[in-house]
């Protein structure tokens, strides 16, 4: 099946820093993926939507200018969290839909990276 | 707006249990609906799904009937093994158009005992 990855799955880092997390998709081209974040016994919340080559489509209630996306490619997303604090950490979570035009809606996660800020 | 509602854990089981998350939808129009699942340090996969009114999605033993008129799509599962130990998620894409974003339930956590 298709694969997503993620890089780092965690990080530690300290308040006030930037941290960046890749989405790549390692065997197929992906036209959009997706930014979640996932609370403790939460659900998954969608964070932004991020097309190649445009910018990304943020829900309402984030900061763009908080959680910065690039979509470069067609199989790397980056996702990165400026000047974190600590009610920013969670853990992170991509998905990605593959370049095929269907009926239905598949897309292929990412194991998710968890960032810690102290 | 589209929101999904599954019945909260944790849920505890003895292996070869039967098994039944509910989960409820509300969206407008014919939605795809998925069940996914979480292994404990993994990312989510998708179980099964169906993508219209009385389909029946199913794989590894788990089968869901997506039903309209009472706007459900439960997880069942006659009998499940340590190995189904994991959350479990309930979304929806909504139907038509370029939109395939998906809206999940809170998760499910399922523990199953030997």
């Amino acid at each position: 099946g298709a694969v997503v990855s993620q890089h780092p799955s965690w990080v530690i880092c300290k308040s006030g820093t930037s941290v960046k997390i890749e989405c790549r998709s390692l065997d197929f081209q992906a036209t959009t993926m997706f930014w979640y974040r996932q609370f403790p016994k939460q659900s998954l919340m969608l964070m932004a939507t991020s097309n190649e080559g445009s910018k990304a489509t943020y829900e309402q209630g984030v900061e763009k200018d908080k959680f910065l996306i690039n979509h470069a490619s067609l199989t790397l997303s980056t996702l990165t969290v400026t000047s974190a604090h600590p009610e920013d950490s969670s853990f992170y979570i991509c998905s990605a839909r593959v370049r095929i035009v269907t009926s239905t809606d598949t897309q292929y996660f990412g194991p998710g990276t968890r960032l810690t800020v102290l | 707006g589209d929101s999904v509602t599954q019945m909260e854990g944790p849920v505890t089981l003895s292996e070869e249990a039967f098994l039944t998350i509910n989960c409820t939808y509300t969206a407008t129009g014919y939605p795809s609906l998925f069940w996914y699942v979480q292994y404990p340090g993994e990312g989510l996969q998708l179980l099964l799904k169906a993508t219209k009114a009385d389909d029946k999605g199913s794989n590894k033993g788990f089968e869901a009937t997506y039903r309209k008129e009472t706007t459900s799509f439960h997880l069942e599962k006659g009998s499940v093994q340590v190995s189904d130990s994991a959350v479990y998620f309930c979304a929806l894409s909504p139907s038509g158009g370029s939109n395939y974003k998906l809206t999940f339930g809170k998760g499910t956590l399922l523990t199953v005992n030997p």
